[in-house]
């Protein structure tokens, strides 16, 4: 089975500007989470999506959003870019059926610099 | 809110030696618990979790975990170190029927040969 897969791998955007990063989660999962890490605040949840609907949401301004689609893939979007949204970009999949433990699976995340 | 708490951003441990890493972690209600390890440039790999069941949990890579309800811990050990296992190791918790995991600030462990 395919693992998650996150394109593009690299990225670099000018500050003001928006960026979309895009998440294929495993084949037959529902759930996708988004995760920030940076150095100074470490690992961070954005938001987690489940049958395209936004089931959790983390502590982070409007200009972060995200989205689903039938197929599962996920987006997120952060628009009018700062310096300090300069991270890697992690999404998870998981098959998140409804509460018993589903293990969640990481993708190699999208590294974007802004400059 | 849960939240963990990982002590010593960068541990050394000799080639052999013992690796420990310490995880503790506040939560409200029954917690699940993780252990995640980061090669460079990579996204992270589950080690092993911890979802109410047995407390000494064995993960991959020779890795364990012990869940201490009393001490609201979660320690990973491994007895004797490799030098492939030179990473970053993060502790996390979770509500038990979600997936928004919080995660302690990480551990870079250095294995000197």
């Amino acid at each position: 089975k395919a693992g998650v897969t996150q394109t593009p791998r690299y990225l670099i955007k000018t500050r003001g500007q928006q960026v979309t990063l895009s998440c294929s989660p495993i084949s037959g999962h529902r759930s996708v989470s988004w995760y920030q890490q940076t150095p100074g605040q470490g690992l961070q949840f954005l938001f987690e999506y489940f049958s395209e609907t936004q089931r959790n949401k983390g502590n982070f301004p409007g200009r972060f959003s995200g989205r689903q689609f039938s197929n599962s893939r996920s987006e997120m979007n952060v628009s009018t870019l700062e310096l300090g949204d300069s991270a890697l970009y992690l999404c998870a999949s998981s098959l998140g059926q409804g509460y018993a433990y589903n293990e969640q699976f990481f993708g190699p995340g999208t590294r974007l610099t802004v400059l | 809110a849960q939240s963990v708490t990982q002590l010593g951003s960068h541990v050394s441990v000799s080639e052999g030696a013992l690796v420990l890493l310490r995880c503790n972690y506040s939560s409200s209600v029954p917690p699940y618990l993780f252990w995640y390890v980061q090669y460079p440039n990579q996204g992270l790999q589950l080690l092993l979790k911890y979802t109410s069941a047995a407390t000494l949990v064995k993960g991959i890579n020779g890795f364990e975990a012990e869940f201490k309800k009393s001490e609201t811990s979660f320690h990973l050990t491994k007895p004797s170190a490799h030098m492939s296992d030179a990473a970053e190791y993060f502790c996390a918790v979770s509500d038990q029927g979600n997936n928004r995991l919080a995660f302690g600030k990480g551990n870079q462990v250095v294995v000197i040969p």
